[in-house]
């Protein structure tokens, strides 16, 4: 069975840019999650989503916004880019937010 | 204010070297999670405890939950270069959503 996969794995943009990331979770995944990881604050978590709708959310501004389609593929998005930014955004799936979570590798963002 | 602490930080040993890695809080969980992340790798999960002064053992890895589920640890035995990686632990809060808590993780390097 395939991994979570994500792409771009690299990205460089300059601020107040946008960029969209995407995620393909595991064959039959329906929960997708997102988080945010940098060195200062570890791992915080964006968002979720489960059959296109977006479940729970985190304590992200909301320049961070998502979606899922019905292939349970995910996307995120964000708007006017700040150096804050910069990070390495990994996505997570699972059969439901309770269960295991599979991460994929991550895109790592750099905004100059 | 970080609701999982993970101590320490870094660590640097010789291959051989036991070690043992702290995740604490002040809020009880119904569950902790323990995960190893490689550079350039999302985590990958090694153990989920649930009950209060649960041990489980993966190889050399020793998992420990807290009594009152509000801390864990984990002890490698004879360190290997194999096991350099980041240490997260992830909780989820008793009474609150099933969204996991990550501590900022402990950086483990193993010399051969």
């Amino acid at each position: 069975k395939a991994g979570v996969t994500q792409t771009p794995r690299y990205l460089i943009k300059t601020r107040g840019q946008q960029v969209t990331l995407s995620c393909s979770p595991i064959s039959g995944h329906r929960s997708v999650s997102w988080y945010q990881q940098t060195p200062g604050q570890g791992l915080q978590f964006l968002f979720e989503y489960f059959s296109e709708t977006q479940r729970n959310k985190g304590n992200f501004p909301g320049r961070f916004s998502g979606r899922q389609f019905s292939n349970s593929r995910s996307e995120m998005n964000v708007s006017t880019l700040e150096l804050g930014d910069s990070a390495l955004y990994l996505c997570a799936s699972s059969l439901d937010m309770a269960e295991t979570q599979y991460f994929g590798p991550g895109t790592r963002l750099l905004v100059l | 204010t970080q609701l999982l602490e993970q101590s320490p930080q870094f660590l640097s040993i010789q291959e051989g070297e036991n070690l043992t890695v702290y995740c604490n809080s002040s809020s009880v969980f119904s569950s902790l999670q323990w995960y190893r992340q490689e550079p350039g790798e999302g985590p990958v999960l090694l153990v989920t405890v649930v009950t209060g002064g649960e041990v489980k053992k993966l190889k050399r890895l020793t998992f420990q939950f807290g009594d009152a589920r509000k801390d864990s640890s984990l002890h490698i035995t004879a360190a290997q270069p194999g096991d350099t990686g980041l240490y997260l632990c992830a909780g989820v809060r008793s009474g609150g959503s099933y969204i996991p808590t990550f501590g900022r993780g402990t950086s483990l390097i193993v010399h051969p």
